[in-house]
């Protein structure tokens, strides 16, 4: 059990550019989850998938932001026309489907800065 | 919507002392809470999880406790050592879907030599 990977772990760029950070889960994991998290606040949910599937989106999401999971295995969440205010810790996370008792495991996140 | 607050924002102890650290939650229909340790520009470290039908966990030093109905949540550590200088989130899902965490600002613990 390798544990919740994420690439890059830092990414700076400029405003008005597309980044791409990739999440590769837990292996025997159906379920993957991407969080957002602020400097003095916890992770906000953002986005979570079922093997391949989508299932559910907050509205934090912006327009700006699409997530993929081909075929149901490593994740990736593309930031387009990044502005200043997306500057965050992205967090990827996965786990089994259960209905209870099966608990999220966090990658090492993914630190956005937008210059 | 499920909302969760963390008491107190910061914590400093001696070591060797025994602390709790709290976490109350609005909407109690959970199926879990989850504990977890974030060390300064990291991750999340899961540390217990408690099913709704459960009181308590422990893993070493570590209680945690749940009370649903009073939507409360404790983390016990005992014997605190520098090493659990962390942040201690909680998190619960809510409104019966499983998979959707929302988490608290957190407890910034700082243990003394």
């Amino acid at each position: 059990d390798t544990g919740v990977s994420q690439n890059p772990r830092h990414k700076i760029t400029k405003r008005g550019q597309n980044v791409t950070f990739r999440c590769d889960p837990i292996s025997e994991h159906n379920r993957l989850y991407w969080y957002r998290q602020t400097l003095g606040q916890g992770p906000e949910f953002l986005t979570y998938f079922q093997n391949e599937a989508q299932l559910e989106k907050s509205r934090l999401l912006s327009d700006r932001f699409s997530a993929e999971r081909p075929k149901g295995s490593f994740s990736t969440l593309e930031i387009q026309r990044t502005e200043q205010g997306d500057s965050a810790m992205y967090l990827c996370a996965s786990s089994l489907s259960r209905l209870a008792g099966s608990p999220q495991y966090f990658g090492p996140g993914t630190r956005l800065t937008v210059l | 919507k499920q909302e969760v607050t963390q008491i107190p924002a910061a914590l400093s102890v001696p070591e060797g002392e025994n602390l709790v650290l709290n976490c109350s939650f609005t909407d109690s229909a959970i199926y879990n809470l989850q504990w977890f340790r974030q060390d300064p520009g990291k991750g999340l470290t899961s540390l217990l999880l408690i099913q709704s039908s459960q009181r308590e966990q422990t893993s070493g030093r570590l209680n945690a406790s749940l009370d649903k109905s009073s939507g409360r949540s404790t983390l016990y550590i005992a014997a605190s050592q520098p090493g659990d200088s962390a942040t201690y989130l909680c998190a619960s899902d809510s409104g019966g879907s499983n998979y959707k965490l929302t988490f608290g600002k957190g407890t910034l613990l700082t243990v003394n030599p």
